[in-house]
């Protein structure tokens, strides 16, 4: 199984609304990343976990608020967003954050994406 | 994390070879050097990765300059499911974090 199951493929919530993306992997690996792409842009990190444990936030504003209950599972709570928080939230898995004695296999899985649309 | 130069946009026939560059002049001599494409509606998916020796895989060839300051994505036979947006990224030794830069949208002619 090389997949990176995303969950819901699409999300329409209001500004006071509490909602959650959810991603999952059945790989082993143990690094998990959220990428938020806005249309027509690059793909831009939010956050990494290594071995269940926020390793990277890349300065997200604290509506934002991952959770790694296990090594499997990765959660993205969203409370009072904008509507500017509109975008494709990608979610991604490797085997670690960072290889050991500098070997890299290169690959990140990345899930098909939640489109949020943020009324 | 190096920074990466793409064109933006590349057309090409079906059934023909395309060649994608990438210019990554600051590049540090253990950086690697990533591909990655992202088809419509799609989250990115993995092409190929090199350090400093030429890659071939199933999906592509990737060809790195001698100096290491930049290297070209080969696709051998173009196809229409090849028509995608085509990300040339540089990571650290030992890192899986990837940073995206603008990437080429490659358009496949039939």
């Amino acid at each position: 199984d090389t997949e990176v199951t995303q969950t819901p493929k699409h999300l329409v919530m209001g500004m006071t609304n509490k909602k959650s993306l959810k991603c999952e992997q059945h790989m082993g690996h143990r690094a998990m990343y959220w990428y938020k792409q806005k249309a027509k842009k690059p793909p831009e990190l939010m956050f990494v976990y290594s071995y269940e444990k926020l390793s990277i936030n890349e300065s997200v504003p604290s509506r934002f608020s991952p959770e790694c209950p296990n090594s499997s599972l990765l959660n993205l709570h969203l409370h009072a967003l904008q509507p500017e928080d509109s975008a494709l939230y990608l979610c991604a898995s490797s085997q670690r954050h960072i290889a050991g004695g500098g070997a890299n296999t290169g690959e990140l899985f990345f899930g098909e994406g939640s489109r949020l649309t943020v009324l | 994390d190096a920074k990466t130069t793409q064109p933006n946009s590349m057309e090409s026939n079906e059934e023909e070879p395309v060649h994608l560059p990438c210019n990554h002049s600051t590049i540090s001599g253990t950086d690697y050097i990533h591909w990655y494409r992202q088809l419509p509606s799609q989250g990115p998916e993995y092409v190929i990765h090199g350090l400093t020796s030429n890659v071939n895989n199933r999906m592509a060839s990737l060809a790195i300059a001698e100096d290491r300051k930049s290297s070209t994505l080969i696709l051998h036979r173009a196809t229409l499911r090849d028509a995608a947006v085509y990300y040339c990224i540089v990571s650290g030794a030992g890192s899986y974090q990837l940073t995206f830069g603008k990437g080429t949208k490659l358009s496949v002619i039939p």
